[in-house]
């Protein structure tokens, strides 16, 4: 079974450029995460989907971040403008229903 | 609103002794909890979760967990640890809000095993 994929592994950019990243989940799975981990904390979560409906982004900053879940599938996370506080890697994971989620290897996002 | 504990930012252990890594959770309901190992450069990995039945529960790598309900405790437990379980700890809790559930996690903690 492939496991979730995640792209680019690696990202410099200048503060108040523009980045996106990249996710494909387990098939089948209808829930969709996006995590934030910054570096010596625990993941927090940004947005969570099911099938391609947000359930919860509550902590997602709306004024910079989007995210995007066409049909149900592949997600894509996007920040404009990035701030040097958004640097972290940005985990995807998805799940078939409670059951545990399963994570991407990340994307780290050095912003400068 | 959930969360969850993990009150040791390390642990330190010798190999071939026992090793325990705690954590508590709040939860509305009952709680579905999981264990995930994180090394370096790498994304979570599952190792194992408790969701009813028998308190203790295995999981990979010889690890196993505890769940303590009067306590609201999932400690993670392994009878002899290895120098390779070094890695960085998470505990999540998964409970129900506004009708669909959400995955929470702890802040993780740092296992150091020694030779």
């Amino acid at each position: 079974e492939a496991g979730v994929a995640q792209s680019p592994r690696y990202k410099i950019i200048e503060k108040r450029q523009s980045v996106a990243f990249w996710c494909n989940p387990i098939s089948g799975h209808a829930t969709l995460y996006w995590y934030q981990q910054i570096l010596g904390q625990g993941p927090k979560l940004l947005i969570q989907f099911q099938n391609n409906g947000v359930v919860d982004d509550s902590q997602l900053p709306k004024d910079r971040f989007s995210a995007e879940r066409l049909k149900g599938v592949d997600s894509t996370l996007k920040i404009q403008p990035a701030k040097l506080e958004d640097s972290a890697v940005y985990l995807c994971a998805s799940s078939f229903r409670e059951a545990e989620a399963f994570f991407g290897q990340g994307t780290r996002l050095t912003v400068v | 609103a959930q969360s969850v504990a993990q009150p040791e930012d390390q642990v330190n252990v010798a190999e071939g002794n026992p090793l325990t890594v705690k954590c508590t959770y709040s939860v509305s309901g009952n709680p579905y909890l999981f264990w995930y190992v994180q090394y370096p450069n790498r994304g979570l990995q599952f190792l194992l979760k408790y969701i009813t039945g028998d308190n203790l529960v295995k999981g990979s790598y010889g690890f196993e967990a505890e769940f303590n309900k009067s306590q609201t405790s999932f400690h993670l437990k392994k009878p002899s640890a290895l120098v390779s379980d070094s890695a960085l700890y998470f505990c999540a809790v998964r409970g129900m809000n506004s009708g669909y559930s959400t995955l929470t996690f702890g802040k993780g903690t740092m296992l150091l095993v020694s030779p």
